[in-house]
């Protein structure tokens, strides 16, 4: 079956540093790819996403590109802040039928002032 | 965004009785209802799928009898954990959609049992 993994956590950076968290996915045929973030005390949020291959996502500095040839769609933001402190889901969407979606772990990801 | 909302936030029950859950979509209709169980430090687990006054589609592995999904109107599902058990312990999320198959899914914040 489909299955998302996701780099574990928790990643710690300092304000401003670089920030790449890695995901790879299993699939059959062509999913839609997802990144998710969940603060503290809020449900998920989408992040951004991307539907066919070549495909960047990005919102908030946040930008992942759909690589279908290495089937990855890593996270990546030049410089976080504080505020960026949550959880960040990846997920795969089948496109037929219910488009039910197949998450990753999660990596928490700390940014210290 | 559109907001879905849980009630309660978290609950605590005593081995053998009933817990419902209800998840409301607040400002949009919610064709399809989507719950999930979320273990620590593990991804969320799709339990069910739901479309307003169907029975719900159950994944491979969850009890339906345990696990009774209705989602009665097109703001509102609930599960009901039936004769909970320490194991069923767990954080339970629900998500909702509006419309067709490829929309975006709107999470709730999710609600937390504790079965003692």
């Amino acid at each position: 079956g489909d299955s998302v993994t996701q780099m574990e956590g928790p990643v710690t950076l300092s304000e401003e540093a670089f920030l790449t968290i890695n995901c790879t996915y299993t699939a059959t045929g062509y999913p839609s790819l997802f990144w998710y973030v969940q603060y503290p005390g809020e449900g998920l949020q989408l992040l951004l996403k991307a539907t066919k291959a070549d495909d960047k996502g990005s919102n908030k500095g946040f930008e992942a590109t759909y690589r279908k040839e290495t089937t990855s769609f890593h996270l990546e933001k030049g410089s976080v802040q504080v505020s960026d402190s949550a959880v960040y889901f990846c997920a795969l969407s089948d496109p037929s039928g219910y488009s039910t979606l197949t998450f990753g772990k999660g990596t928490m990801l700390l940014v210290s002032p | 965004g559109a907001v879905v909302s849980q009630h309660p936030s978290w609950v605590i029950c005593k081995s053998g009785t009933s817990v419902k859950i209800e998840c409301r979509s607040l400002d949009f209709q919610a064709t399809t209802m989507f719950w999930y169980r979320q273990f620590p430090k593990q991804s969320l687990m799709l339990m069910a799928t739901s479309n307003e006054g169907s029975k719900a589609t159950y994944e491979q592995g969850v009890e339906k009898d345990k696990f009774l999904i209705n989602h009665a109107s097109l703001t509102l599902s609930t599960l009901t954990v039936t004769s909970a058990h320490p194991e069923d312990s767990s954080f339970y999320i629900c998500s909702a959609r509006e419309g067709i198959a490829g929309n975006e899914q709107f999470f709730g914040p999710g609600t937390r049992l504790t079965v003692l």
